[in-house]
């Protein structure tokens, strides 16, 4: 069965500060990657998706870059961690495009 | 882009089937219907689609009339671990728009 998974689950960093979140998928091949983010009490956000190596898509204009090195893995990274980067995280797959997306455990980010 | 609109917030009680009715007035031809549910802290989960008609699985029931410009999560019996919010999406993966949901409680 496929499994996705991401971490770290939980994370505080200061402003100026880098990220990295990282995101796996098993179980599966070419996947459609995605990225999110969740401010309290709201709707999720789409930040990028991927639909193969190397190709990713940005929907938001922001302090956020995506990577996906390899076939079954995504990356969030930021250079310099803004106020405003804070929410939560998630890292999605889906192997159609109908709009089953499974989801990852999420990523908590606080920056202070 | 096919944008949904679902009440912000409904109560139940245990053993009750609960109806959760979402509206998508420009619902595309080739657009899917989807609902998932969320807990605090997690990410959501797949519960249920549909294109037309009637869906039902294990869990849910997917109520989508002719003209598909409203569907209905139908959830028989609830319990207190059915408190959640409650999304319905239209459309496709990257095209998907996510309002805040329809949050849940489930009172004993």
């Amino acid at each position: 069965s496929q499994t996705i998974h991401q971490w770290p689950a939980t994370l505080v960093q200061p402003v100026g500060s880098p990220l990295s979140l990282e995101c796996t998928v098993e179980g599966t091949s070419n996947p459609n990657l995605y990225w999110y983010r969740q401010a309290a009490g709201r709707g999720l956000q789409l930040l990028f998706y991927s639909v193969g190596i190397g190709q990713i898509s940005s929907e938001v204009p922001q302090n956020l870059s995506a990577s996906r090195p390899q076939d079954r893995q995504f990356i969030l990274s930021s250079k310099k961690l803004l106020l405003s980067d804070s929410g939560f995280y998630l890292c999605a797959w889906t192997g159609s495009n109908t709009g089953e997306l499974f989801f990852g455990e999420g990523s908590r980010l606080t920056v202070l | 882009l096919a944008k949904t609109t679902q009440p912000i917030s409904m109560d139940s009680y245990e053993g009750q089937e609960v109806n959760i009715t979402c509206s998508h007035n420009n619902i595309a031809t080739n657009d899917y219907i989807t609902w998932y549910q969320q807990f605090p802290s997690q990410g959501p989960r797949f519960i249920i689609q549909g294109y037309k008609t009637k869906v039902t699985n294990e869990v849910a029931s997917l109520f989508i009339p002719a003209d598909r410009k409203s569907s209905t999560l139908s959830l028989p019996r609830v319990s207190l671990s059915d408190t959640a919010v409650y999304y319905c999406l239209v459309g496709r993966n990257y095209q998907l728009i996510w309002g805040a949901g329809t949050k849940l409680i489930i009172k004993p």
